[in-house]
C-alpha cells in the first residue's frame, strides 16, 4: 500500500502559467517532506522541503504547502519555464535518526512555450 | 553534476551472470543509500549504510549484496537475477543518516536482466 501518492501521472502547462503538482499521504506519522526534480538520464536533485510545523515554504518561484489535516501538499510553480519541464517527485519521512525517504511515482509536468 | 557516480550507467546481464555496481561520492557524506526504480513503480528503499555499517534491509533478496568498503565508496553485487529484477539502480548519499538530511542522487544504472 502506497504511503505517499501522486495521483497525476503527468501535467501540461503553458509557460508564464501556475504549475500545481499534488502529493497526499497516508502516515500521520511523517513530519518532514522534500519534493525532488528528474530530468531524463539524470538522477532525482532536490528542490524544496517542509517540515510539518510549517505550512509553507517557498524558494524563488517555487513554493510548497503543507495541510496536515489533510495529509496533503502541493508544489506550486510560478511562472512556470520550459526548463521546468520534468518528474517531479514527492517524498516524505517520519523523522528520527533513519533517513528513510518514502516517495511517491512522480508527476511528469511537461511547459509549453 | 551533484558530485555521486555511479558506474556503469547501462548494464544488460544473463540470469547466470555476476556483475557489481559502483557508487562514489565526493562529498564527504557518511551515509550512503540503494534505490530500485522499476517501471511504473516509486523509487524503493534497498539498502542503508552510515559510517561503512549497514543500518537498513528492506527485504531485499539475497541475489543482491551490498558493500561498503569505506565512506566514498558503494557497491551493489549482483548474482542470479530475474528477469524483474530489471530496473533503474540509484545511489545516493547524505552527510548524516538524518531524516531531514538531503539525499544527493547519482544518475543511475540501468540494468536489463535477459
Amino acid at each position: 500500500d502506497q504511503q505517499v501518492k501522486q495521483n497525476s501521472p503527468s501535467l501540461s502547462v503553458q509557460e508564464g502559467r501556475i504549475s500545481i503538482l499534488n502529493c497526499d499521504y497516508t502516515n500521520s506519522m511523517f513530519d518532514y517532506f522534500l519534493w525532488y526534480k528528474k530530468y531524463p538520464a539524470e538522477g532525482p536533485t532536490f528542490l524544496i522541503s517542509i517540515s510539518s510545523i510549517k505550512d509553507k515554504n517557498e524558494d524563488g518561484r517555487f513554493t510548497v504547502f503543507l495541510n496536515k489535516s489533510a495529509k496533503h501538499l502541493s508544489l506550486h510553480i510560478v511562472p512556470s519555464q520550459p526548463g521546468d519541464s520534468a518528474v517531479y517527485f514527492c517524498a516524505a519521512s517520519a523523522g528520527g535518526s533513519q533517513g528513510n525517504l518514502i516517495f511517491g511515482k512522480g508527476t511528469k509536468l511537461s511547459v509549453k512555450p | 553534476e551533484t558530485g555521486v557516480t555511479q558506474t556503469p550507467r547501462h548494464l544488460v546481464m544473463g540470469m547466470t551472470n555476476k556483475k557489481s555496481l559502483k557508487c562514489e561520492q565526493h562529498l564527504g557524506h557518511n551515509a550512503m543509500y540503494w534505490y530500485k526504480q522499476s517501471a511504473k513503480k516509486p523509487l524503493e528503499l534497498m539498502f542503508v549504510y552510515s559510517l561503512e555499517e549497514r543500518v537498513e534491509n528492506n527485504s531485499v533478496p539475497s541475489r543482491f549484496s551490498p558493500e561498503c568498503p569505506n565512506s566514498s565508496h558503494l557497491f551493489l553485487h549482483l548474482h542470479t537475477l530475474q528477469p524483474e529484477d530489471s530496473a533503474l539502480y540509484l545511489c545516493a548519499s547524505s552527510p548524516m543518516l538524518l531524516a531531514k538530511n538531503i539525499q544527493y542522487f547519482g544518475a543511475g544504472t540501468r540494468l536489463s536482466v535477459l
